[in-house]
């Protein structure tokens, strides 16, 4: 089984901060034919289901905010969101769908 | 615009089997893409169940295999989650989801999710 690991577990920001968090795999997570890397992310608000952010470790899914950058390779991967407003405070989490599909525990942002 | 919705039984006893529906309206099941069911546990992991394929085609867990049975009704165009020997292990908010396998198996449909308790 591909493991998936978050960090931080939590983080504490102020609007209008920059925040970047990470997520890294037990295994690579690029497909060498296609060469395109299985990872993607979502968002999870409270009481609502999650959300598609980022798929293809990189790209932004149709109406998400391009302050939603996803990054890396591999098994090095992190969301970064270039201006955090009130709206993303929520739970984001990674998943790899190279073999199965598994994901991560979650990255809580919280507002400081 | 494409809609899920699960519903179940809310309380299951241990060692009995649970059954979900999830309805879909706005897209026909059997034209594209995969349905699937995701879990989420108190404490917030998630755990991807299993999907049923627009052909009719399953793929389950390894974790859930020898529980786990995904079928469909496509005149009703719902499909279906069993699991059996429940245990308070499963108590768990269950999601039904859209998955697109040409873009990596991402999940852009979801239900509200229907929480469900494993209780004597």
């Amino acid at each position: 089984d591909i493991v998936m690991s978050q960090s931080p577990s939590s983080l504490a920001v102020s609007a209008g901060e920059k925040v970047t968090m990470s997520c890294k795999s037990s295994q690579s997570l690029l497909n060498s034919r296609t060469r395109k890397n299985y990872l993607a992310w979502y968002q999870q608000k409270p009481g609502q289901s999650p959300k598609l952010l980022i798929y293809w470790a990189s790209t932004r899914e149709s109406g998400v905010p391009d302050r939603f950058t996803g990054s890396g390779s591999g098994t090095d991967f992190t969301l970064t969101i270039s201006s955090v407003q009130a709206e993303d405070l929520a739970v984001y989490y990674c998943k790899q769908s190279y073999n199965l599909l598994t994901f991560g525990a979650g990255t809580k942002l919280e507002l400081k | 615009d494409v809609q899920l919705q699960e519903s179940g039984p809310g309380l299951v006893k241990p060692s009995q089997s649970l059954s979900l529906t999830c309805t879909v309206t706005g897209y026909s099941i059997t034209s594209d893409y995969a349905w699937n069911w995701i879990r989420q546990f108190p404490g917030n992991k998630l755990e991807w169940m299993g999907y049923i394929s627009y052909s009719g085609s399953t793929s389950y867990n390894p974790s859930l295999k020898s529980r786990i049975s995904i079928t469909r009704d496509t005149s009703k165009n719902q499909f279906f989650l069993q699991l059996n020997s429940v245990t308070t292990e499963d108590t768990a908010t269950y999601y039904c989801a859209r998955s697109r396998t040409t873009v990596g198996a991402t999940f852009d449909y979801w239900g509200q999710g229907t929480t469900l308790t494993v209780s004597s």
